[in-house]
């Protein structure tokens, strides 16, 4: 498996708190991308990275934000989380553009409360 | 942007039997169209990936088909086994850039031993 690691794994914290999730990578790859999943909407883009303080918005970027200081580390945070923010968070990373395959990391599931 | 629909959403097949799920995608200019695997309780895995100027795609057990003209490709698996088990995402993209990348709703095969 590719070098990836999200954290926390698992986090349940409570209505307008502030949470951040952690993407470290050690393949040195430039592409980084946070997805969540939720039941019957497969998996959906975001925010993405494609270098260190390059970032841009996905599909679903709204109530999220994110940032890159360092090639490895992608971090997400919800500024005041929302019961409709409860999902299961993947990182994941890709060598270019033009490669195609995503390598993700373990998720992190996140509960609302 | 791209609406990739995915069907059925849960299949279920006799060890041994062949299953095909389907999916159609609504932006023509797409040519990227990749398979993920996500065992339960796992990340989610490319197990195979096709692009517009090829029409048919095989690695041992998994094929991949894809008719550009009616915006649909399919994922076949022969002689199923109960590995097999897990959900498997569909994806389009526009060029091979995971920004660009929208994934289907997943179906849930099971195969029965």
């Amino acid at each position: 498996d590719a070098g990836i690691t999200q954290s926390p794994r698992h986090k349940v914290t409570e209505t307008g708190t502030p949470v951040t999730l952690r993407c470290h990578q050690t393949e040195n790859h430039r592409y980084m991308y946070w997805y969540r999943q939720d039941p019957g909407h497969g998996l959906r883009l975001i925010h993405y990275s494609y270098g260190v303080k390059d970032t841009d918005k996905g599909e679903v970027s709204d109530g999220y934000s994110v940032s890159r200081s360092k090639t490895e580390d992608f971090l997400l945070t919800l500024e005041s989380a929302t019961s409709s923010q409860t999902s299961v968070y993947f990182c994941a990373i890709s060598d270019g553009p033009n490669t195609g395959e995503l390598f993700f990391g373990e998720g992190s599931r996140l509960t609302v409360l | 942007g791209e609406n990739v629909e995915q069907h059925p959403s849960t299949l279920s097949v006799q060890e041994g039997d062949s299953a095909v799920i389907k999916c159609t995608y609504s932006d023509s200019a797409s040519n990227y169209f990749p398979w993920y695997k996500q065992e339960l309780g796992k990340r989610p895995q490319l197990i195979i990936d096709i692009r517009s100027n090829v029409g048919e795609k095989k690695d041992q057990r998994i094929a991949v088909t894809l008719n550009k003209t009616a915006k649909h490709f399919s994922l076949h698996i022969t002689e199923t086994q109960p590995e097999d088990s897990a959900v498997y995402f569909c994806a389009a993209s526009i060029g091979a850039g995971a920004n660009n990348l929208f994934f289907g709703t997943g179906t849930r095969l099971t195969v029965i031993p």
